[in-house]
């Protein structure tokens, strides 16, 4: 099974900006792993925030984007507001979307 | 709006069999691919498996000898059963669509 790699931690300052990245064992991530971000609060459920690399959703606030970068998924936060520190979990599907993995997540903090 | 909920014991004893149901509230399980997630305490989510409504499945290779996900158009549920549970399967187990839709989790620990 492949293994999804993210920065284990990352620290932004208030109205910083900051890419979170998301890579993959069995080499280069492209738009056909279809990269999926969620976000989870302490205590929280987790929530979607990018899909299939670049759409957000409603709720997503617009400092928030999706982006393939180095071979990598990346999500980047232009603008960082101390209500975005949290764990980010990035996901990659293969064969088709018939095995799906998450990422270890990376912890964001505000400082 | 479409929401999820979790229901199921809170507690299983070592050996015996996990099973959860998720129901989808405005009834549009058609369609779509419904998975399960679950989040060790302290520790980073994983992917369990998913379900087309159609019935077909995939599984996280390394649970696939104790999964089922199974489906009810009719309730428009999908469920999980995990057998031969061991302290291991300890985690809050989430629900989801995963484009947009989590449930709130429910957590199930296992323990004599």
């Amino acid at each position: 099974q492949a293994v999804v790699t993210q920065e284990p931690s990352l620290t932004v300052s208030p109205g910083g900006t900051v890419t979170l990245t998301c890579g993959s064992s069995t080499g280069a991530v492209t738009s056909n792993h279809y990269p999926y971000w969620f976000q989870q609060k302490p205590g929280q459920a987790p929530r979607t925030l990018i899909y299939d690399t670049t759409n957000k959703h409603s709720w997503t606030p617009a400092r928030f984007s999706g982006s393939l970068l180095g071979g990598k998924a990346a999500l980047t936060l232009s603008g960082a507001q101390p209500e975005d520190e949290a764990e980010y979990y990035c996901l990659l599907s293969y064969s088709g979307a018939r095995s799906v993995v998450f990422g270890g997540g990376t912890k964001l903090t505000v400082l | 709006q479409v929401q999820l909920q979790e229901s199921g014991p809170g507690l299983v004893r070592p050996s015996e069999t996990l099973s959860l149901t998720c129901t989808v509230s405005d009834g549009s399980i058609s369609s779509y691919y419904w998975s399960w997630i679950r989040q060790p305490p302290g520790k980073g989510l994983e992917w369990i498996g998913y379900i087309h409504y159609s019935g077909s499945t995939s599984y996280n290779p390394s649970l696939k000898s104790r999964v089922t996900i199974s489906v009810d158009t009719s309730k428009t549920q999908f469920s999980l059963k995990l057998s031969s549970v061991t302290a291991a399967d300890t985690a809050v187990y989430y629900c989801a669509r995963l484009q947009d839709v989590w449930g709130q989790g429910t957590t199930v620990i296992v323990s004599s």
